[in-house]
């Protein structure tokens, strides 16, 4: 079963606004990771953020985590025609040798 | 290698008929996942190695699935009678530590067509 559902499902902006998704999870967690994936093939790590953390940054990316309520949002500022992707969340739940769990993603197209 | 390897990148293949699929992980890299993922949809689990433990088989849709990790490194993902339902892109990763402490590097998967 799927842990982390990600909404929007779709998203669709205009090349230097800031695009944000958000990620709930239905567990508690060890870590949440953000992937981003082009073209239904392999994907690729942004960022973890660790349970005990709230914020993380690097470079155009925020990544924000609320254990309380189960969530995570990912924020791209100034986004590029270039981050056309689609960008899932990923869970591993505490408590043991767990595997990492997807969502269904968030489509963002980025318009030039 | 420099990165995971997935073979082959595609395959189209009769119904009925039996698949493997390999990954080689990235070296030292103890844990290892398959996943499958259909058109425009999310990546749904199937099973998961770490290590010596037993392989976490628990995400495997029906017994005409199975996969093994050979000395600690490449794994076969077999189906078996394929069905038409079967087809998607079946992804591997690889990471070296425990799950979720570190980041997962992916394959860039096989598209698997049953025709």
């Amino acid at each position: 079963s799927q842990q982390g559902e990600e909404d929007p499902q779709a998203l669709s902006i205009q090349e230097g606004e800031n695009a944000t998704m958000n990620c709930s999870y239905k567990t508690s967690i060890n870590n949440l990771q953000w992937y981003r994936q082009n073209s239904g093939r392999g994907l690729v790590h942004l960022i973890l953020i660790r349970s005990n953390e709230r914020e993380k940054h690097s470079g155009r990316l925020r990544v924000t985590l609320d254990t309380s309520k189960k969530s995570s949002s990912l924020l791209i500022t100034a986004s590029r025609a270039a981050d056309t992707a689609s960008y899932f969340c990923a869970t591993d739940a505490s408590g043991g040798n767990t595997p990492l769990v997807f969502g269904k993603g968030t489509r963002l197209s980025v318009i030039a | 290698g420099a990165g995971v390897s997935q073979s082959p990148s595609n395959k189209v293949t009769e119904k009925g008929k039996d698949v493997e699929l390999r990954c080689d992980p990235i070296s030292g890299h103890t844990a290892l996942y398959w996943y499958r993922q259909s058109l425009g949809q999310g990546l749904e689990f199937l099973i998961y190695f770490q290590g010596n433990s037993a392989p976490d088989k628990s995400g495997l849709p029906s017994d005409r699935f199975s996969a093994e990790r050979t000395g600690g490194s490449v794994s076969t993902l077999t189906i078996q009678r394929t069905q038409q339902e079967d087809s998607a892109v079946y992804l591997c990763a690889s990471s070296q530590a425990g799950i979720g402490n570190t980041e997962a590097f992916f394959g860039q998967g096989t598209r698997l067509t049953v025709v």
